[in-house]
């Protein structure tokens, strides 16, 4: 079946550095990616989303690119705080079901 | 709050019993959708809901799982002779259509 999975399972940063997160996708009728923000022992919450008639869309603080020609996205995070510390999801919505990938850990230390 | 709300938050059982969770989702919300998140994993699709029918279930959801939203509002799910595969955090979410799904804090369910 389709899925969603990201490139790397931990990046470490410090605080005040530009965190970029990515994630690539397989099926490319895919119309609609969603960040989302999970910290521990917490259902994910919602950072923002990208239908695929953008490139781009920003966010307080977070950016997302959609480059459908290799079927990539990536969220980008300036000023990463300690606060941001979290696992990051990038999730398909196929119209129902979100489809997930493994998630990519995030450090931020002071 | 106004958000997504589960309960219970934490659940230990035995082997073989049942559990029921229940998830009240966003009031204005049609539609709801369970999950199954194990650790170091996203969260797996299990069913949903539009008002109060069942319109998709997952291979995941066997037998011994059951869902409810009687009245497309809260909705229940049980989980009949439980198995220590079954231990998981279970995620309800909710929406307007297909729009974005905002998600409840989970239930984490341990058989022991």
């Amino acid at each position: 079946g389709e899925s969603v999975g990201l490139h790397l399972p931990t990046l470490s940063v410090q605080e005040g550095d530009n965190s970029i997160i990515n994630c690539a996708y397989s099926n490319s009728a895919s119309d609609y990616f969603i960040w989302y923000k999970q910290e521990s022992g917490k259902g994910p919450q919602f950072i923002i989303d990208i239908r695929s008639n953008m490139d781009k869309r920003q966010g307080q603080r977070v950016t997302v690119l959609l480059n459908k020609t290799v079927k990539h996205l990536s969220l980008q995070i300036a000023a990463t705080q300690p606060g941001d510390s979290a696992v990051y999801f990038c999730a398909e919505n196929s119209g129902t079901a979100l489809i997930f990938g493994k998630g990519t850990t995030l450090s931020v230390s002071s | 709050d106004t958000g997504v709300s589960q309960d219970p938050r934490h659940k230990i059982t035995k082997r073989g019993q049942n559990v029921t969770f229940r998830c009240d989702p966003i009031s204005e919300h049609n539609r709801l959708y369970w999950y199954r998140q194990t650790l170091g994993q996203g969260p797996e699709f299990l069913t949903y809901f539009q008002n109060e029918a069942q319109l998709e279930k997952s291979r995941l959801l066997s037998d011994r799982f059951s869902a409810e939203r009687p009245k497309g509002s809260f909705s229940t799910l049980e989980i009949q002779r439980t198995e220590q595969g079954d231990s998981a955090m279970y995620l309800c979410a909710s929406s307007f259509g297909s729009d974005t799904q905002y998600f409840g804090p989970g239930t984490r369910l341990t058989v022991l």
